[in-house]
């Protein structure tokens, strides 16, 4: 069975650092591009970030470009969010995504299969 | 970016109602247009995918359909387990933006 379980929010001032975690099962990691998409206490779904099944290609929203990076790790199936300069509006409840290709921008491009999220409060 | 407006923002239906959900791209997007469902306090989950793929396990009441800027989500007859929130998405260049997604409410 498919898993994603995503790991590593919690409580953070405003400026700092937080690393999120997903662990994933039950498929190829190595062969998927993976995506953090997050939602807003209340708001609609926004997308954070994603990267090819490689690690080498990373995409990210304006939003978060150059205070977020997104990596993974193939031989431990694990894909990384790392959020520095923490604000305000970054809280939400990231979710790490499965996508359907190894390449991120691939025509016929979705997210298949969403974990669980993680909660992310930034206040001081 | 590609802009994604959906349209209602909200719709109170009954069961067994016939249902349609609009969602406008900015620009053309040809078939790259996804749907999903977010039941409260759950994961969003896919529903249609390019636009009329049906993803495995879904239901046949649930079809997608258009092309190019304008898109609908049709459901044939409300279920009790339909009433949630719908997204539509568009991947067709980063960032892969969504609507605002539309809160289909019991009536």
């Amino acid at each position: 069975e498919m898993q994603l379980l995503a790991s590593g929010g919690g409580l953070e001032q405003p400026g700092g650092s937080l690393r999120l975690s997903c662990a994933a099962s039950g498929f190829t990691f190595r062969n998927y591009a993976m995506n953090w998409v997050r939602q807003a206490p209340g708001k609609g779904l926004e997308w954070v970030s994603g990267l090819s099944g490689s690690g080498v290609s990373t995409y990210y929203a304006d939003s978060v470009k150059g205070r977020f990076t997104i990596s993974r790790d193939n031989s431990k199936n694990t894909l990384f969010l790392q959020m520095n300069s923490l604000r305000d509006d970054d809280t939400a409840v990231y979710y790490c995504a499965k996508g359907n290709a190894y390449y991120y921008e691939n025509s016929g491009y979705y997210l298949d299969y969403w974990g669980q999220g993680t909660l992310v409060t930034v206040s001081s | 970016d590609i802009q994604m407006t959906q349209s209602p923002s909200s719709l109170s239906a009954s069961v067994g109602d016939r249902v349609t959900i609009s969602c406008r791209a900015s620009q053309s997007i040809r078939d790259n247009l996804n749907w999903y469902q977010q039941r409260p306090g759950q994961t969003p989950k896919l529903l249609i995918y390019m636009a009329f793929g049906f993803q495995s396990g879904v239901p046949s009441r649930f079809s997608g359909s258009g092309s190019g800027t304008d898109f609908n989500l049709t459901i044939s007859s409300l279920q009790p387990e339909d009433f949630a929130t719908y997204y539509c998405q568009q991947s067709l260049t980063t960032p892969y933006t969504f609507g605002q997604g539309t809160k289909l409410e019991i009536k």
